[in-house]
């Protein structure tokens, strides 16, 4: 089991571009989260998947955020026309059907908008 | 929402516990407590939770008192390697769906 991987790690780009990152969960999770955390702060929440489906979406993801898991097993999440607000750590996780209360956590995706 | 209250900051030495207490006045009956830690540059990382019994794993123990509106996360003999940012959640959700992170406990271990 080698853990929720992210990517990428890092990512800059310039404000008006679209990014895309990627989860991958731990195999056979089928809760998936995405958080996003700035310079001092908690992560706070996005938005969360169980199997395919979203369940919850916060109001922080405007209209330029979608996230996206097709089959239940990967997730995606596009930012679109990004901006220097969008600055921050992307954390994904994932959690079992059972025993769900233990959200495991991915080494997180940093954007810095320029 | 359930609201929790930490110290910015603590200083343990180590070898020694480390008590870090959380308030959580207006939690209700069903809503669990929960802990995570962030370590630098790292994703969060669970340590426990609990209802309303104390509750121990390998990693630490959790004492919530009898009105529930507190709690206590301890680490018996703490190390350098547990310097990190110590979050008490409240899940309002009932399923863990949602956790809602505050600014946490900085929690330094000292030599």
């Amino acid at each position: 089991d080698t853990g929720v991987s992210q990517d990428p790690r890092h990512k800059i780009t310039k404000r008006g571009q679209n990014v895309t990152f990627r989860c991958d969960p731990i195999s056979e999770h089928n809760r998936l989260y995405w958080y996003r955390q700035t310079l001092g702060q908690g992560p706070e929440f996005l938005t969360y998947f169980q199997n395919e489906a979203q369940l919850e979406k916060s109001r922080l993801l405007s209209d330029r955020f979608s996230a996206e898991r097709p089959k239940g097993s990967f997730s995606t999440l596009e930012i679109q026309r990004t901006e220097q607000g969008d600055s921050a750590m992307y954390l994904c996780a994932s959690s079992p059907k059972t025993g769900f209360y233990e959200q495991y956590f991915g080494p997180g995706t940093r954007l810095t908008v320029t | 929402d359930a609201k929790t209250t930490q110290p910015p900051s603590m200083d343990c030495a180590e070898g020694r516990a480390a008590n870090l207490p959380c308030n959580h006045s207006t939690i209700s009956g069903n809503e669990y407590v929960y802990w995570y830690r962030q370590i630098h540059s790292q994703g969060p990382q669970y340590i426990i939770h609990g209802l309303k019994n104390n509750e121990t794993n390998e990693m630490a123990s959790l004492i919530i008192t009898e009105d529930r509106k507190s709690s206590t996360l301890i680490l018996p003999h703490a190390t350098l390697r547990d310097t990190a940012v110590y979050y008490c959640i409240v899940d309002t959700t009932g399923t863990a769906s949602k956790l809602t992170f505050g600014t946490g406990t900085r929690l330094q271990v000292t030599l």
